[in-house]
């Protein structure tokens, strides 16, 4: 069964570094998006991707944050100068097309030192 | 904008009990509506969703939710639970504003099914 896949499961990084959270989603879907749940919080929409550019994104998707799609296969998520405060689950979505499934990554658990 | 309100953050129950999770919904215009689950270190999975028609839905292992309208609710069911659903379920909305397409998700309910 095709699944969206997320790496590294869990990455330390010390304050005011920059970090890369890297997807793979499922290989014939068009939208992608990443969500952050801050340990006890919601689940909280950070942007979503369709045609190599931003189709949407929150008040959370600050300067500090950017997607790519590098290639045809990987979507990133890129914190320029990481901050205490973004240490999170984040997690990695897909979906074929507008209002379908979303189908979920398993999650890059983010510590922030 | 819509909300999501779960209003039970852990829900324990014995093996075999009938469950009810919670969740309501604020919105002033129509929207869709999911349950995930999220298994210990595993990624969110949908049970089931509400798009349109009949508002009893039924989704995968077992599970069940009612979209009531005039209460803004879309609780969730399961007669009969097993050890193996414990897990963190999440309700979400979709709406128009985004063309159905991001979801607000609830703050979570944690099941714990004891034998």
């Amino acid at each position: 069964e095709p699944e969206v896949t997320q790496t590294p499961s869990h990455q330390v990084t010390q304050m005011g570094q920059e970090v890369i959270l890297r997807c793979v989603p499922i290989s014939n879907h068009l939208y992608f998006y990443w969500y952050r749940q801050i340990l006890g919080q919601k689940v909280e929409f950070l942007v979503s991707f369709y045609n190599n550019e931003i189709s949407e994104k929150s008040e959370i998707f600050d300067d500090q944050f950017s997607v790519e799609r590098p290639d045809g296969s990987n979507f990133t998520l890129k914190i320029r100068s990481t901050k205490l405060e973004d240490s999170a689950m984040y997690f990695c979505a897909s979906t074929i097309k507008m209002n379908t499934e979303a189908f979920f990554g398993q999650g890059t658990r983010l510590t922030v030192v | 904008a819509q909300s999501v309100t779960q209003l039970d953050s852990q829900v324990p129950v014995f093996e075999e009990a009938p469950v009810e999770l919670r969740c309501n919904y604020s919105s002033s215009v129509s929207v869709y509506l999911f349950w995930y689950v999220q298994y210990p270190n595993q990624g969110l999975q949908l049970l089931l969703k509400y798009l349109s028609g009949s508002t009893l839905v039924k989704g995968i292992n077992g599970f069940e939710a009612e979209f009531n309208k005039s209460q803004t609710s879309f609780h969730l069911r399961k007669p009969s639970v097993h050890i193996s659903d414990t897990a963190e379920y999440f309700c979400a909305v979709s709406g128009p504003n985004s063309g159905y397409s991001t979801l607000t998700f609830g703050k979570g309910t944690m099941l714990l099914v004891s034998p």
